[in-house]
């Protein structure tokens, strides 16, 4: 089969840095996503990671240990806005994302 | 530029009818493809255009569902007849040339309720 594991909630307050943390167990593997969704509208594209190491663009930066079958989102100095769903996705062939279930991120004051 | 649009935003109907969803991917764009959230899962994978050609199929749940892309620009996805099981958000995400296909992008989804 093929899953993605990741943190249904993560709470945190403004200013501060979180880490969403995804493990992934897929047939096929071209990389790792990271979606952001607000209010279930569209998901928006975040970040890809095909190969190990960090990616860092802006507040937020991503990471991938293909080894491990593992990568997470940072994101840094949390703004309100930042209050959202976080979705992994795995890149299978052909370009389909696989899903993780969602990360509901709230950002206190 | 246009984003991916879909139609309707929002779909009630009762079971056993017939409903088609649409989808204008962004101008250009020759990967089209379908995802479903139904409540409490993750976003599934349906199925996947280049063009008008069809090339993964294997999340189409079963025969009830019908995916069209006719001349390689908009996309329906036709459900009949509704099943309850149905009832979910239906998501349209297009992304551009096979080398940058690692970023899609998506519609704001058209929300079925099947009665």
């Amino acid at each position: 089969g093929q899953s993605l594991e990741q943190p249904s909630e993560v709470t945190a307050v403004e200013g501060a840095i979180v880490q969403i943390n995804c493990t992934y167990q897929t047939s096929g593997f071209y990389g790792l996503s990271w979606y952001q969704q607000h209010d279930g509208g569209a998901p928006t594209f975040l970040s890809y990671n095909a190969l190990d190491g960090l990616e860092e663009t802006g507040r937020f930066s991503s990471f991938l240990s293909r080894s491990d079958s593992y990568g997470y989102l940072l994101l840094q100095e949390l703004q309100m806005k930042d209050s959202a769903s976080y979705f992994c996705a795995v890149t299978n062939q052909g370009g389909k994302l696989i899903f993780g279930q969602g990360t509901e991120l709230s950002v206190k004051p | 530029e246009a984003g991916v649009t879909q139609f309707p935003s929002h779909s009630v109907i009762e079971k056993g009818q017939t409903v088609t969803l649409r989808c204008d991917p962004i101008s250009g764009h020759d990967n089209l493809y379908w995802y479903r959230r139904v409540m409490g899962k993750e976003i599934k994978f349906l199925l996947h255009f280049v063009k008008e050609s069809k090339q993964d199929e294997s999340g189409m749940p079963n025969n009830r569902f019908l995916a069209e892309r006719t001349g390689g620009t908009y996309s329906t996805l036709k459900v009949q007849p509704a099943e309850l099981e149905d009832s979910g958000v239906y998501f349209c995400a297009s992304a551009a040339e096979r080398i940058s296909y690692n970023e899609q992008f998506f519609g704001p989804g058209t929300r079925l309720t099947v009665l």
